[in-house]
C-alpha cells in the first residue's frame, strides 16, 4: 500500500519563528488534508489540498501531486501551534485514508 | 466539527465490558468511518460505511462490529473490551472523494479499558 511519511518527527521552536513540514508519499492520490492535533486530542481541518497552494492567516499549504509531496508552512510561531500535525493521503483507487505518523511540534515561550 | 458528534467523550470501563460508541452526523454525507488512534501514533481504520447497507473492513477490525442505522448514525462496539483496546476512537464522514470532499472529525472518543 501507499507510504505516507512525515518529516521532521519533532520540531521544537521559539515563538515567532516560521517553519515547514513535508509530507512524501509513494503513489497518486485523490484528496490530501493536513490537521493539527492539538493538546486535548481534537483534530483541527487544516487544509484540503490535492494540489496547488492555498493560505489561511499565518498558515499555507503547497502540494506538488507529479511529485508526490505536500509542505505546510507555519509563520510567526504561536505558543497555541503546539501540537502534532498529521498529513492524511486518499489514495487512487481505494476507499480510505491513509495517515502519517505525524511531525510534533513544539513552541516555547 | 461540531457536525460530527461523538458519544460519550470519555469512558472508563473493565475487562470484558461491552461497549458502544456513537457517532451521529448533520454533514449530509454518505460515508462514515471509524479511527483508532494509539498515543504517538498515526490513525488507523476500523471501519467504513458509504451507505446504510455497505459496510467494509478496515485494517485493524478483529475484536471491533459496527452497525449503520441510519445515513447520519453509525455506531462502533466492542462485544467484550481488552485492556489494548485503550485508544483515542474518532469518527469521520466524507462525500466521495472525486467530488472534492474532504474528510470531516469528531471530537473524539477517550476510551480506557482497566
Amino acid at each position: 500500500g501507499i507510504q505516507v511519511e512525515q518529516s521532521p518527527p519533532d520540531l521544537i521552536l521559539q515563538e515567532g519563528a516560521n517553519s515547514t513540514l513535508r509530507c512524501n508519499f509513494s503513489d497518486s492520490v485523490n484528496n490530501l488534508q493536513w490537521f493539527h492535533q492539538n493538546p486535548w486530542g481534537q483534530l483541527i481541518n487544516l487544509f484540503y489540498i490535492p494540489s496547488g497552494t492555498k493560505q489561511n492567516g499565518r498558515l499555507s499549504a503547497t502540494t506538488v501531486a507529479t511529485e508526490r509531496y505536500s509542505l505546510l508552512y507555519i509563520s510567526s510561531s504561536q505558543t497555541t501551534d503546539s501540537g502534532v500535525y498529521f498529513c492524511a493521503v486518499f489514495p487512487v483507487g481505494a476507499q480510505k485514508l491513509v495517515f502519517g505518523q505525524g511531525t510534533r511540534l513544539t513552541i516555547n515561550p | 466539527d461540531a457536525d460530527v458528534t461523538q458519544t460519550p467523550r470519555n469512558r472508563i470501563t473493565k475487562t470484558g465490558k461491552r461497549i458502544m460508541l456513537e457517532c451521529s452526523q448533520t454533514k449530509g454525507h454518505d460515508r462514515m468511518y471509524w479511527y483508532r488512534q494509539d498515543p504517538g501514533l498515526g490513525l488507523r481504520l476500523i471501519y467504513y460505511s458509504f451507505d446504510v447497507k455497505d459496510i467494509n473492513k478496515g485494517e485493524i477490525s478483529d475484536g471491533y462490529s459496527v452497525s449503520r442505522q441510519a445515513q447520519a448514525k453509525f455506531s462502533l462496539s466492542l462485544e467484550s473490551a481488552i485492556p489494548n483496546q485503550t485508544a483515542l476512537y474518532f469518527c469521520a464522514t466524507s462525500g466521495a472523494p472525486r467530488e472534492g470532499q474532504p474528510q470531516h472529525f469528531g471530537d473524539g472518543t477517550r476510551l480506557s479499558i482497566l
